[in-house]
């Protein structure tokens, strides 16, 4: 079974930059995760998606992250204008059972 | 306010010694319970989970964990730890308010001693 795909793995940016992030979760998976991974700190929920439709989207900082999910598939994560706080792992998770989910190697994100 | 709290950020064990990793989470209702385990250069991995019925969980890798209602925690142990057991650990919980959600605590790191 394939796992879920996260593309890039590192990204360098600047600030005010904008970035995307993309993820293509396990087939089949109807939930789907978007997490923050601040060094040194457990992943912070963004966003999730059940199917293509937003179940929880209230630690999104919405002024400058956006995300969607297309045809209830993949989903893209995108951050515009980037801080320097912005910097952190940022981990694609998804999930067919409560609580069981499969997680992402992770996009590296560094702002400079 | 509702949370998941790990009290330990690191904890330094000899190879073979036995561990326990803390958690304790605080809603209005018990939630269900997880362990996640993230080596270095790997993805979060899924240790075992905990619903209902029988307090003592039995998970991957030799890990076992016991829910305890009137602590409100859900500790993570092993009777005998190998140095491949180096790693971050995370307590999470979901079905909060009946949704597929998953929030992490801040995570516990084991390192492993010779």
């Amino acid at each position: 079974e394939a796992g879920v795909a996260q593309s890039p793995r590192y990204k360098i940016i600047e600030k005010r930059q904008s970035v995307a992030f993309w993820c293509n979760p396990i087939s089949g998976h109807a939930t789907l995760y978007w997490y923050q991974q601040i060094l040194g700190q457990g992943p912070k929920l963004l966003i999730q998606f059940q199917n293509n439709g937003v179940v929880d989207d209230s630690q999104l900082p919405k002024d400058r992250f956006s995300a969607e999910r297309l045809k209830g598939v993949d989903s893209t994560l995108k951050i515009q204008p980037a801080k320097l706080e912005d910097s952190a792992v940022y981990l694609c998770a998804s999930s067919l059972e409560v609580g069981r989910a499969f997680f992402g190697q992770g996009t590296r994100l560094t702002v400079v | 306010a509702q949370s998941v709290t790990q009290p330990d950020i690191h904890i330094t064990v000899s190879e073979g010694a036995s561990l326990e990793l803390r958690c304790n989470y605080s809603y209005g209702a018990t939630p269900y319970l997880f362990w996640y385990v993230q080596s270095p250069g790997q993805g979060l991995q899924l240790l075992l989970k905990y619903f209902s019925g029988d307090t003592l969980v039995q998970g991957i890798k030799g890990f076992e964990a016991e829910f305890k209602r009137s602590q409100s925690s859900f500790n993570l142990r092993k009777p005998s730890v190998h140095w491949s057991d180096a790693a971050e650990y995370f307590c999470a919980v979901s079905g909060i308010g009946g949704a597929n959600n998953l929030f992490f605590g801040t995570g516990t790191r084991l390192t492993v001693i010779p």
